[in-house]
């Protein structure tokens, strides 16, 4: 099957700094990805919807600013998360739909943790 | 608007019992229906999907799911639960290609 992959797995930071996480399929060409946010026994909230070659889509009350996504090829989506702060610390799982345009790939997430 | 409810936070079974998390539904047309498992500090793994057909899913793992379009509601069941079941079960509905949406999840937890 499908498979995206993140990087970092987890990664810790000072608050004021910049992180960027990258989504990237493996082996399959997604020229849509979506990212998600989900807070420790949540469920996952959409963020955003990711799109090779034009600007991503947020969700409502996400701020485009702070959460700065790239979509610059047909199997990389980065996003960087601007000036992070403690209450940014959570886990990021993107997604990918996969050939058949009906099923979505989980990357296996990335834990922030800002201190 | 779309939603997903899955009534039961968390669930307690014995090893060897038989399982069913349940998930309604509300949308506009008819969704696409998917099951995920999480483990703790993991990404989703998909169980099974739903689009047409069959309205019994069979998916990984022993797991299946019935579509009920009168309930909408699209149960998850396996009849013999594994201690490594034990993990975090997500119900979703979705469009082609489209965002997911999501439900709160259901606490498996496997009492041996």
């Amino acid at each position: 099957g499908a498979v995206v992959s993140q990087h970092p797995s987890w990664v810790i930071c000072k608050s004021g700094t910049s992180v960027k996480i990258e989504c990237r399929s493996l082996d399959f060409q997604a020229t849509t990805m979506f990212w998600y946010r989900q807070f420790p026994k949540q469920s996952l909230m959409l963020m955003a919807t990711s799109n090779e070659g034009s600007k991503a889509t947020y969700e409502q009350g996400v701020e485009k600013d702070k959460f700065l996504i790239n979509h610059a090829s047909l199997t990389l989506s980065t996003l960087t998360v601007t000036s992070a702060h403690p209450e940014d610390s959570s886990f990021y799982i993107c997604s990918a739909p996969g050939t058949d345009q009906e099923t979505q790939y989980f990357g296996p997430g990335t834990r922030l943790l800002v201190l | 608007a779309q939603s997903v409810t899955q009534p039961d936070i968390h669930i307690t079974v014995s090893e060897g019992a038989s399982l069913e998390l349940r998930c309604n539904y509300s949308y506009g047309a008819t969704p696409y229906l998917f099951w995920y498992v999480q483990s703790p500090g993991q990404g989703l793994q998909l169980l099974l999907k739903y689009f047409s057909g069959d309205t019994l899913v069979q998916g990984i793992k022993g797991f299946e799911a019935e579509f009920k379009r009168s309930q909408s509601s699209f149960n998850l069941r396996k009849p013999s639960v594994h201690w490594s079941d034990a993990a975090e079960y997500f119900c979703a509905v979705a469009q082609t290609g489209n965002q997911f949406y999501f439900g709160t999840g259901t606490s498996l937890t496997v009492i041996p």
